[in-house]
């Protein structure tokens, strides 16, 4: 089937202009991630939801990200007034139930430039 | 704060040497450790997931060992082959969900 998309693929953008990038997990997985790649920083996590409980936002960097999952399906992460420390790779991920026994599956990712 | 370290950053090895990656972490308080494969410009894929109260997980020509108690997993490869050219990605979680991901280790098999 089909497995983690994510749009767009790439996105420049100038600093202090808002961007909303977009998730969609494998149907039927209920727990949705959001990890972001940087150069020489690695794979920090950002976010994670599960069904209809309270999203772990502890890994956001700012109160500049924010992140909402409707109908517990799609999910888009905003970052407003973007900086170009926030240029890097946005990585989503869903797993089945968000059990730590579950396997994530990873998205292409989304590709961030601020100039 | 968990911090996962992977050595080598980088390794070349000719066509058909077996190989191990390394992977240490300092809180060993972790639900499980994984090892993920990350192609150039593409997502990441998982390769093996060993829960904390295993001791080690094997598909195909990978094997995977975790020590929890001093905070180490190896990524054995056997018999490598150009297609194995990838970043490879260890991570652990202390939360059950949230991963922590070391910075990779970068493979070049050549023919």
């Amino acid at each position: 089937g089909a497995g983690v998309s994510q749009s767009p693929s790439n996105k420049v953008t100038e600093k202090g202009k808002d961007v909303e990038l977009r998730c969609d997990p494998i149907s039927g997985h209920t727990a949705l991630y959001w990890y972001r790649q940087s150069l020489g920083q690695g794979l920090e996590f950002l976010i994670y939801f599960q069904g209809n409980s309270a999203p772990d936002k502890s890994g956001l960097p700012s109160d500049r990200f924010s992140a909402e999952r409707t109908g517990g399906s799609v999910s888009t992460l905003t970052i407003q007034r973007t900086q170009q420390e926030d240029s890097a790779v946005y990585l989503c991920a869903s797993s089945f139930e968000g059990l730590s026994t579950d396997t994530q599956y990873f998205g292409p990712g989304t590709r961030l430039t601020v100039l | 704060k968990q911090e996962v370290t992977q050595i080598p950053a980088a390794l070349s090895v000719p066509e058909g040497e077996n190989l191990v990656l390394n992977c240490s972490f300092t809180d060993s308080a972790i639900y499980n450790l994984q090892w993920f494969r990350q192609d150039p410009g593409k997502g990441l894929t998982s390769l093996l997931l060993i829960q904390s109260s295993q001791r080690e997980q094997t598909s195909g020509r990978l094997n995977a060992s975790l020590d929890k108690s001093s905070g180490r997993s190896t990524l054995y490869i056997a018999a490598s082959q150009p297609g194995d050219s990838a970043t490879y990605l260890c991570a652990v979680t202390n939360s059950g969900y949230a991963l922590n991901f070391g910075k990779g280790t970068s493979l070049l098999v050549t023919p």
